[in-house]
């Protein structure tokens, strides 16, 4: 069965604090994807990685940094976390391939910058 | 670029009654089509595609979307809501070249009324 874990589920931090997201699938997966999702915006894409140390910027990647050094594992972090960044993320994975193929989707990390 | 309107934020309905969640996307490529669904407290599930062929398209829990070139529409249909249909529901597209990105739309909170 697909697999996308993510860190946690719920995580509080302070303003200005460095804070680390953690997702890891088990699919073999060479896309992994950073969104957050905000009421009334939806889903919007932070940042993605095609494949190991490979990364792209998404529609909104300022004050976020990500990391991927093995296939499984896809990190983002913010480094220095602020209010306005307070909000639900999701991970998700994909196989790599010309025609279509899904996404997979983590549970979710509710952060809230306090 | 593309972009997907969901017009309707929140969507009330009586248990049993029919249920339309209306979809319109813009793109200068051709796409593919998606319906995602997220429970309470869970990550995001993939409901129904459109990749090519039968422009109906069906979920196995009775959900079904027609997808209308003419009118850049992809709205999903259900003729008898369940009080498990409870959830949020997301229209995404991605283009058939380039397909590893979604952009969603922003949501539609479904809820039934027992």
């Amino acid at each position: 069965d697909v697999k996308v874990t993510q860190s946690s589920r719920y995580l509080v931090k302070r303003t200005g604090e460095k804070v680390f997201l953690e997702c890891v699938q088990d699919m073999d997966h060479e896309n992994m994807f950073w969104y957050r999702q905000d009421p009334g915006l939806g889903l919007r894409l932070i940042y993605f990685s095609y494949d190991v140390k490979m990364k792209e910027k998404g529609d909104i990647p300022e004050g976020y940094s990500v990391s991927r050094e093995k296939k499984e594992r896809f990190s983002l972090i913010l480094e220095s976390a602020s209010t306005n960044q307070t909000s639900m993320y999701l991970c998700a994975s994909r196989a790599l391939g010309e025609s279509y193929n899904e996404q997979f989707f983590g549970p979710g990390t509710r952060l809230t910058v306090l | 670029a593309q972009s997907v309107t969901q017009l309707d934020s929140q969507v009330p309905v009586f248990e049993e009654a029919p249920v339309e969640l209306r979809c319109n996307y813009s793109s200068s490529v051709s796409v593919y089509l998606f319906w995602y669904v997220q429970y309470p407290n869970q990550g995001l599930q993939l409901l129904l595609k459109y990749l090519s062929g039968s422009t109906l398209v069906e979920s196995i829990n009775g959900f079904e979307a027609e997808f209308n070139k003419s009118q850049t529409s992809f709205h999903l249909r259900k003729p008898s809501v369940h009080i498990s249909d409870t959830a949020e529901y997301f229209c995404a597209v991605s283009p058939w070249f380039g397909n590893e990105k979604l952009t969603f739309g922003t949501g539609t909170r479904l809820t039934i009324i027992p």
